[in-house]
């Protein structure tokens, strides 16, 4: 089947320790997404990349680092710089270009305490 | 910059009853257009898209869109609705920029929990 795979479902971290969620997709898709979710907010991008080895930053892309070394795989790291990390992460991946479908992954829910 | 705005956090509504959830969106470009829904703790799913012509979208489980340039909206609606439609839906925007694309960015709105009671 392909999809979007993010793994852990949940995670929990103290204060102070970096921590890099994982992204993968078996679509072939070349652009992939990091949107934070918090209620009543919607979500907010925070980085995305177009092609491998390339990525920008979204709004709200301060206290996270991403890499792209394959197309399939998205890494994001929540720094211990994040003053308030504790949130659901989506990943998502498209064809390309912004009139395709954005497919979204399962999420991470992220405790931070 | 873009903005999404839905105007209504929350809608409950009984099962059978139509349904209208609000979004105004403000850009000094065009935009393509998205609703998507999210079920209990999942990612989201795309609904409905609007990307040119006919200002009337349509998703195969029964809800619509409509594109109104003048009052920069897309409000989505269904005629009646399902205990199965309960769920958090999201209006959102991609910018087109001069050369007629889009990097794909999305700008999202806060969500609107639609509840649907028996």
């Amino acid at each position: 089947d392909g999809g979007i795979t993010q793994s852990p479902k949940y995670l929990f971290r103290k204060e102070g320790q970096n921590v890099t969620l994982s992204c993968e997709q078996n679509l072939n898709h070349d652009a992939m997404y990091w949107y934070r979710q918090d209620p009543g907010q919607g979500l907010r991008l925070i980085y995305y990349s177009q092609i491998v080895n390339d990525f920008q930053k979204g709004d709200i892309a301060e206290g996270y680092s991403v890499s792209r070394e394959k197309k399939e795989s998205f890494p994001l790291t929540v720094t211990s710089a994040q003053k308030n990390p504790t949130a659901f992460y989506l990943c998502a991946s498209s064809i390309g270009g912004g009139a395709y479908e954005q497919y979204f992954g399962p999420g991470t829910r992220l405790t931070v305490t | 910059a873009q903005s999404v705005t839905q105007l209504d956090s929350q809608v409950p509504v009984f099962e059978e009853a139509p349904v209208e959830l609000r979004c105004n969106y403000s850009s000094s470009v065009s935009v393509y257009l998205f609703w998507y829904v999210q079920y209990p703790n999942q990612g989201l799913q795309l609904l409905l898209k609007y990307l040119s012509g006919s200002t009337l979208v349509e998703s195969i489980n029964g809800f619509e869109a409509e594109f109104n340039k003048s009052q920069t909206s897309f409000h989505l609606r269904k005629p009646s609705v399902h205990i199965s439609d309960t769920a958090e839906y999201f209006c959102a925007v991609s910018v087109i920029n001069a050369g007629g694309t889009s990097y794909g960015k999305l700008t999202f709105g806060q969500g609107t929990i639609l509840t649907v009671h028996p």
